[in-house]
């Protein structure tokens, strides 16, 4: 079945840094959506990425999807104590499927 | 707040037990999905409905199983209950069956199997 990989699994990252999480798809998304929980929360939506080379931007963060469609990444530029908590990357394979399949996550920990 | 919720927060059961998970989706939304979320497994997918229909299945063990009712509220029942099924239960609706929408999670049942 379609795998969703993640790294890093961790990342600790001073207040300031830049952080960056790669998903990676055992085979081709039609889409890929990214999800934030925070401690002690439940999952939020961010975004969700269609087209091939897509790039979008939310402020400081920039969520690229691969040309090939088999992976994403979520940058965060000056990262801010807000940034805390985990990223997750879900994608769905098309062809009659209606599930996504979630990434383990990047727990970011930002050190102010 | 999402819209979704969840019922009890909080479940603490014996092995061996049975327990029922409810959600009731954000109004107007058509799709329930449950998902597991153990510390080193992350979102695992267990069942989606759509307006009272099953749509699709994950990981989800043969003593787990849920249901969507006219109202579109749904229950996840989890029997047999083992040391390992401890975990924090997510419910999330969306508007459509398709995935290309986005999901809203609830605030999860966080269930202890002693």
């Amino acid at each position: 079945g379609q795998q969703v990989m993640q790294i890093p699994q961790y990342q600790h990252v001073q207040e300031g840094e830049d952080f960056t999480t790669y998903c990676n798809s055992s085979t081709t998304l039609s889409n890929i959506q990214w999800y934030k929980q925070r401690p002690g929360g439940h999952p939020v939506f961010l975004i969700q990425l269609v087209k091939s080379g897509e790039v979008k931007k939310q402020k400081r963060l920039t969520f690229q999807f691969g040309e090939a469609k088999k992976n994403s990444s979520l940058h965060i530029t000056a990262t801010q104590t807000t940034d805390v908590g985990t990223y997750f990357c879900a994608g769905n394979s098309g062809a009659g499927s209606y599930q996504l399949t979630f990434g383990k996550g990047t727990k970011l920990s930002v050190i102010p | 707040d999402s819209g979704v919720t969840q019922t009890p927060k909080h479940l603490i059961t014996a092995t061996g037990q049975r327990v029922t998970l409810r959600c009731s989706p954000r109004s107007g939304d058509l799709s329930v999905y449950w998902y597991q979320q153990s510390l080193d497994q992350g979102l695992q997918f267990l069942i989606q409905y759509y307006n009272g229909e099953e749509r699709a299945k994950g990981n989800i063990l043969e003593r787990f199983s849920a249901q969507q009712f006219p109202d579109l509220h749904s229950e996840l029942n989890l029997s047999s209950l083992e040391l390992g099924d401890s975990a924090l239960y997510f419910c999330a609706s969306s508007v459509a069956l398709a995935p290309h929408y986005e999901q809203y999670f609830g605030p999860g049942t966080r269930l202890t199997v002693t």
